[in-house]
């Protein structure tokens, strides 16, 4: 049983530039959520996905949109990239609203 | 913002030590929950506790919450090499909806 799986593990782009990362969750969930973690620092709640819709945003600006599909899998976009956008971007799932998040590797995006 | 705040934020011990972190957070919460991360990979949950509870035990791991302190601490007993890892905290506040809160974690090294 996959657990959530992300691509690309590891990304390079310039400032100005627009970056799409992939998610896909594990098996029998439904929810997806996005969270940026800078060096040293822990997650930050980007947004969460339930039944295609964005369901709830944290602090981050429009540049951030997101996509989720019809198999719960999700999309995140970041357009207009500004060298503090470079972080680990992590998607996790859950079968439901609340409870544990189950995590993928991450994304680590590095922009110059 | 961050809602948790985990202590310390390094701890060395040695294989066979106990290892006691502790996480303090701001406001009424749901529940709390504790997460393993290994060196820029993707967190993994350990242990949830409900606000409604004061200690939960899954193998060597002891988590007790004080919700009038605001506060929590995870005891791993028997530490392994393998327990290297950062450790954090999140919380499922009662007024953040579906997003999860995560401290800035306590790194902790485990030598042989």
């Amino acid at each position: 049983d996959a657990g959530v799986t992300q691509s690309p593990t590891h990304l390079i782009k310039t400032r100005g530039q627009q970056v799409t990362l992939r998610c896909s969750p594990k098996s029998g969930h439904d929810t997806v959520s996005w969270y940026q973690q800078a060096l040293g620092q822990g997650p930050q709640f980007i947004f969460q996905y339930y039944e295609e819709e964005e369901r709830q945003r944290g602090n981050f600006p429009d540049r951030f949109s997101g996509h989720q599909f019809p198999n719960y899998s999700s999309e995140l976009n970041v357009n207009a990239l500004l060298l503090g956008d470079s972080a680990l971007y992590l998607c996790a799932s859950s079968p439901g609203t609340f409870g544990p998040l189950h995590f993928g590797n991450g994304t680590r995006l590095t922009v110059t | 913002s961050q809602q948790g705040e985990e202590d310390p934020q390094a701890l060395s011990i040695q294989e066979g030590e106990n290892a006691t972190m502790n996480c303090s957070y701001k406001t009424s919460i749901n529940n709390l929950q504790w997460y393993r991360q290994n060196s820029g990979r993707g967190l993994v949950h350990l242990i949830l506790i409900r606000s409604n509870e004061r200690e939960k035990h899954s193998g060597r791991l002891r988590v007790t919450l004080d919700t009038s302190k605001k506060s929590s601490s995870l005891l791993i007993t028997a530490s392994r090499a393998a327990d290297t890892a950062s450790y954090f905290c999140a919380t499922d506040a009662e007024n953040s909806g579906y997003a999860l809160n995560f401290g800035k974690g306590t790194s902790l090294l485990v030598t042989p």
